[in-house]
């Protein structure tokens, strides 16, 4: 039972630029959030998606911005990179309703220069 | 809004010194205390959910208890292997708010 899947593992972005990161959830799961953990912090809630919808918001600007798919994957894109995005970003997969954990993946590490 | 406060910071234990995490929170009501346990360079990997006060789990050598103001994860005999950073959270699957954790080094 494949967990969550996150691409790319690492990534290394110039100031200004663009970058899409992407997240295959657990199978069974159709409830995707995704948080941004810099480096000795806890992991901060950006947004969750369900049913291809932002349902929830954590305080990032507009910058960062997300997609959901039919098949419940997601994307997240953040335009005109900071050296202070440079973090791990963490896809978490569960079932909506389900009074469990999230189940995260490895996510990817982005480095912004 | 809700807040996580994790205490220590950093904890170094020699192997089989027992010791506990704190996990104190600030909520307008409480939905769910979640525990993960995150190892370097990996995403957190779930290991408790507590509801209510009272309410005690226990996995292997960790035990988490839960009060109206805090959690606390206790870790019995631990061994190197335990060395990993503790999260604590709290909210629910639509919306989960994590402390900063604590780092614990286990030697041998």
């Amino acid at each position: 039972d494949a967990g969550v899947t996150q691409s790319p593992t690492h990534l290394i972005k110039t100031r200004g630029q663009q970058v899409t990161l992407r997240c295959s959830p657990k199978s069974g799961h159709d409830t995707v959030s995704w948080y941004q953990q810099a480096l000795g912090q806890g992991p901060q809630f950006i947004f969750q998606y369900y049913e291809e919808e932002e349902r929830q918001r954590g305080n990032f600007p507009d910058r960062f911005s997300g997609h959901q798919f039919p098949n419940y994957s997601s994307e997240l894109n953040v335009n005109a990179l900071l050296l202070g995005d440079s973090a791990l970003y963490l896809c978490a997969s569960s079932f909506l309703g389900q009074a469990r954990g999230y189940t995260f993946g490895s996510g990817t590490r982005l480095t912004v220069v | 809004e809700d807040q996580v406060t994790q205490s220590p910071e950093a904890l170094r234990l020699q192997e089989g010194e027992s010791s506990s995490l704190n996990c104190s929170y600030t909520v307008s009501g409480l939905r769910g205390l979640f525990w993960y346990r995150q190892d370097p360079g990996k995403g957190p990997e779930f290991l408790f959910t507590l509801y209510s006060a009272g309410e005690e789990k226990e996995k292997e050598r960790l035990k988490a208890t839960l009060t109206k103001k805090e959690s606390f994860l206790h870790i019995t005999a631990p061994k190197p292997e335990d060395s990993a950073t503790y999260l604590c959270a709290v909210g629910d699957n639509n919306d989960m708010r994590f402390g900063a954790g604590t780092r614990l080094t286990v030697k041998p």
